[in-house]
């Protein structure tokens, strides 16, 4: 059972509007920083949120991210086959004194 | 370039050791963070914990005390975990990755499997 909760799945059509939520607590998305990453299978895990909305350099501007209160939100606008993975967020958790992650959510573009 | 590459897989016998290397290139390796993250098969990601680059000292999540060990050798840039008294549950892929402020992973390695089988 994961700290941050994920939905499990999400899908929709190329080139549509996906988000993907991030439940949490005051101990965790509350009151630090969260970050996004895509996960591909086989693959290393790519950053593509930090510090709850910035995007690094190379990330297109299709992905945005967001925080209210113990809640945070992946966007990804239009939509491309190649979006398909797992993504997920993490953050610090003050109680715990431990790095957390969602349970991850599986994208899918029909 | 910067990158962090990590050593190959491990097949390994119940009650085996393994120690899973993480080499550093393209930045000064001392300074940010190192932390290992864990996949199990069909799982997400799971935070192990973490090692400062500066003193060497480790911090491991609460399900990883006792028989895993994180260290360094900053003269090679290369940070190590060691799993000991390996059980058919380790088996997983496990991820270095550098940690730019906490939690917030902006360079991973590429994965190591380890399968634990009889």
């Amino acid at each position: 059972q994961s700290v941050l909760t994920q939905p499990p799945s999400v899908s929709a059509a190329p080139g549509q509007k996906v988000t993907i939520s991030c439940s949490g607590s005051n101990s965790n998305i509350g009151n630090n920083y969260v970050s996004w990453y895509q996960h591909l299978p086989g693959t290393a895990p790519k950053r593509l949120i930090y510090d709850n909305n910035k995007r690094p350099s190379g990330i297109p501007d299709r992905f945005s991210g967001s925080k209210s209160g113990t809640s945070a939100t992946l966007g990804i606008t239009g939509l491309q086959t190649g979006d398909e993975a797992d993504y997920y967020c993490g953050t610090w958790d003050s109680s715990l004194s431990a790095g957390v992650f969602g349970g991850g959510t599986k994208l899918t573009v029909l | 370039q910067v990158q962090l590459v990590q050593s190959g897989s491990e097949l390994k016998r119940p009650g085996a050791s393994v120690k899973v290397s993480c080499k550093a290139s393209g930045y000064t390796f001392t300074g940010p963070s190192i932390n290992w993250v864990r996949q199990a098969p069909g799982q997400g990601l799971e935070w192990m914990g973490w090692i400062n680059t500066n003193t060497g000292n480790p911090t491991y999540a609460q399900d990883f005390t006792g028989r895993f060990v994180f260290s360094l050798d900053a003269s090679v840039s290369t940070a190590y975990l060691q799993i000991d008294s390996l059980k058919t549950e380790d088996t997983a892929v496990y991820y270095c990755a550098r940690d730019r402020a906490t939690i917030d992973f902006d360079l991973w390695g590429q994965g190591t499997l380890v399968t634990v089988s009889s």
